[in-house]
């Protein structure tokens, strides 16, 4: 089981460009959600989803556009990129929202200059 | 709405001291709470949880105790060592009114010297 991988591990964008990260998990599970962690303000989920093509806004949506065709992946996407974007983003996974943990993607690194 | 507020860091220790990081929630109903670790460069990953009053949850000597008469879920440990330097989120989780949003605290960082 590879668990929970993200596709890319860094990338560097200039502002107004576009780019969609990818998370594929292997466990079957239910839900997935997108969490962004920016230094001094912990996680912060930004879109989550509890089903195949189902998806549900977090708490900082704005800027950002999800799809979950297959109940496997979960994309993000930033259809024009921002400074304010500069972060690293986190995918998990869980099998159950309320007694069971989530399992969390290495992380993606993105620099918006 | 949810939250959940964790001792700010970073918190020093010498290898083989006590640990206590402190976490409160507030939560309409019954969540769940979970100790996540985060080394650097990498994802967060379970430590322990508890999914109802008066559970403890244990792991690798780290141990945290379900109050709900003081909403709290302190993560503890007899003897820290130097690998166990990271930073530890409590984060709850509950299912309300349709929404299914986890709440994380904002992290703690640990530095354990030699």
């Amino acid at each position: 089981n590879a668990g929970v991988t993200q596709t890319p591990k860094f990338r560097v964008l200039k502002t107004g460009q576009s780019m969609t990260l990818l998370c594929a998990q292997d466990m079957n599970h239910e839900y997935m959600y997108w969490y962004r962690q920016d230094p001094g303000m912990g996680l912060r989920l930004i879109h989550y989803s509890v089903g195949e093509g189902t998806t549900a806004k977090g708490e900082v949506p704005d800027g950002y556009n999800v799809s979950r065709l297959k109940k496997q992946n979960f994309l993000l996407g930033l259809e024009s990129a921002a400074p304010s974007q500069t972060s690293v983003y986190f995918c998990a996974s869980s099998l159950r929202v309320l007694f069971d943990e989530q399992f969390f993607g290495p992380g993606t690194r993105l620099t918006v200059l | 709405g949810d939250s959940v507020t964790q001792m700010e860091g970073p918190v020093t220790l010498s290898e083989e001291a006590f640990l206590t990081i402190n976490c409160t929630y507030t939560a309409t109903g019954y969540p769940s709470l979970f100790w996540y670790v985060q080394y650097p460069g990498e994802g967060l990953q379970l430590l322990l949880k508890a999914t109802k009053a008066d559970d403890k949850g244990s792991n690798k000597g780290f141990e945290a105790t379900y109050r709900k008469e003081t909403t709290s879920f302190h993560l503890e440990k007899g003897s820290v060592q130097v690998s166990d330097s990271a930073v530890y989120f409590c984060a709850l989780t509950l299912a309300s009114g349709g929404s299914y949003i986890p709440t994380f605290g904002r992290g703690t960082s640990l530095i354990v010297h030699p």
